[in-house]
């Protein structure tokens, strides 16, 4: 069973508008992280978000926000006033909790939503 | 800012032929991954190492892979006899201790198998 899933493979804003893309999760561990990556047209993984299961706030860094459902699995990125320079794939990971032996979990990937902004 | 750093940047091979992949993590940085992404596919886990070992592998690792830090400093990715189907994005990623909230990768290496 897929662990991450992004619904939508393209999504697509003008600038200055704020755009949500979708990731819903499956485990049946108590903890876990929750992740949101951008990854330009260049290829490299460019960390933006990060949501602890327990973290009773939604997570914020600037213009991206991850909107947290628990109870729905659900770890949606929020950017607001999208820009030029956002276009990119943006990719939802999940750590599962870490293992009893030490260290920590392995990330596990959703396939990806290509976002493109319009001007 | 300290980054995680990774050479070659492209690297092209003939089919058979053995590479090593290189990557210098975050100096203080103790566990450390390899993760493949195939071109348009998601990102897919390799390997983790921590405390000079092996953590986990995936079923991708097979025996054709290996990895190595030799130096304390390099963590290297090997495949041994690359296959077409090798072709791929190789990024190296590292945690700090205690750092949960992030996990840092580096530029990647893509592998282009002939």
């Amino acid at each position: 069973a897929q662990k991450i899933t992004q619904t939508q493979p393209g999504m697509f804003v003008q600038e200055k508008e704020a755009v949500t893309l979708d990731c819903t999760y499956d485990t049946s561990d108590p903890s876990y992280g929750l992740f949101w990556y951008k990854q330009p047209s260049s290829g490299e993984m460019i960390f933006l978000i990060y949501q602890g299961s327990y973290d009773q706030q939604n997570a914020t860094e600037g213009r991206y926000s991850l909107n947290f459902q628990k109870a729905r699995k659900s770890a949606n990125l929020v950017i607001s006033a999208s820009q030029l320079g956002d276009s990119a794939m943006y990719f939802c990971a999940m750590r599962e909790q870490n293992p009893p032996s030490g260290g920590y979990n392995k990330l596990i990937f959703g396939a990806g939503t290509r976002l493109a902004v319009h001007p | 800012e300290p980054e995680v750093t990774q050479t070659p940047s492209h690297q092209v091979t003939q089919m058979g032929q053995e590479v090593i992949l290189r990557c210098v993590p975050i100096s203080n940085h103790l566990y450390f991954y390899w993760y493949r992404q195939i071109l348009g596919q998601k990102v897919e886990f390799l390997v983790s190492f921590y405390n000079n070992e092996i953590s986990e592998k995936s079923e991708i690792f097979d025996d054709q892979f290996s990895v190595e830090r030799p130096d304390g400093s390099n963590f290297t990715l090997k495949i041994r006899s690359t296959k077409l189907e090798d072709s791929a994005m190789y990024f190296c990623a590292s945690i700090l201790a205690g750092q949960v909230d992030t996990q840092y990768f580096g530029p990647g290496t893509r592998l282009t198998v002939l």
